[in-house]
């Protein structure tokens, strides 16, 4: 079984720059997570999809976040414009289901530093 | 805001050393608590989920103990190979109908051969 693909691994911007990062799920999940892992910090929930909704986005910064999930397949999260502090992993997940305690698989992440 | 606390915050063992990390959470709303392991470049794996208190899990040399009552979790590794040097992060869960985790911010565990 394909596990969550998540382009590119790797990218420097300079702040004020825009960027977007593509996730793949497994294919039948559902639920689609965006985390933000800033160094030292452990992984926060940006926003989570089940299907092609949004059901928690209470953590994105709005003003400069933005994430779609058109078909309920793929996912990109943009950023715009980055700032210094936005330099982080971000990891993409996904689950069969929401509601129930459902492993979450992760990408390995998209490494993103703001220069 | 919940707060999940690892402890330590990073470890140094030898090969074959056997050793362990503390995760604590809120003892109220528990319903699961998660443990991952991430290597470096990799994607995070799910080790356990642990819901019952008094559980105790087991994969290989890796173990996990779970109190709901106090609110703690520990992991063990026993007869630690190089291969194990990971982040290893524990994650809890209050349930609900989102199923949010809150992570912790990790023990980052390096064996020396």
């Amino acid at each position: 079984e394909a596990g969550v693909a998540q382009s590119p691994r790797y990218k420097i911007i300079e702040k004020r720059q825009s960027v977007a990062f593509w996730c793949n799920p497994i294919s039948g999940h559902a639920t689609l997570y965006w985390y933000q892992q800033i160094l030292g910090q452990g992984p926060k929930l940006l926003i989570q999809f089940q299907n092609n909704g949004v059901v928690d986005d209470s953590q994105l910064p709005k003003d400069r976040f933005s994430a779609e999930r058109l078909k309920g397949v793929d996912s990109t999260l943009k950023i715009q414009p980055a700032k210094l502090e936005d330099s982080a992993v971000y990891l993409c997940a996904s689950s069969l289901i929401t509601g129930t305690m459902n492993e979450q698989f992760f990408g390995p992440g998209t490494r993103l530093t703001v220069l | 805001i919940l707060n999940v606390e690892q402890s330590p915050q990073s470890l140094h063992v030898q090969e074959g050393d056997s050793t362990n990390f503390t995760c604590s959470f809120p003892s109220s709303n528990f319903y699961a608590l998660h443990w991952y392991r991430w290597e470096t470049a990799k994607s995070p794996e799910a080790l356990f989920v642990m819901t019952l208190n008094g559980d105790e899990k087991k994969k290989g040399r890796i173990s996990a103990t779970l109190n709901t009552k106090e609110g703690y979790s520990y992991l063990y590794i026993k007869g630690s190979q190089p291969e194990d040097s990971a982040t290893y992060l524990c994650a809890f869960s209050s349930g609900g109908s989102n199923y949010k985790l809150t992570f912790g911010k990790g023990t980052l565990l390096t064996v020396n051969p």
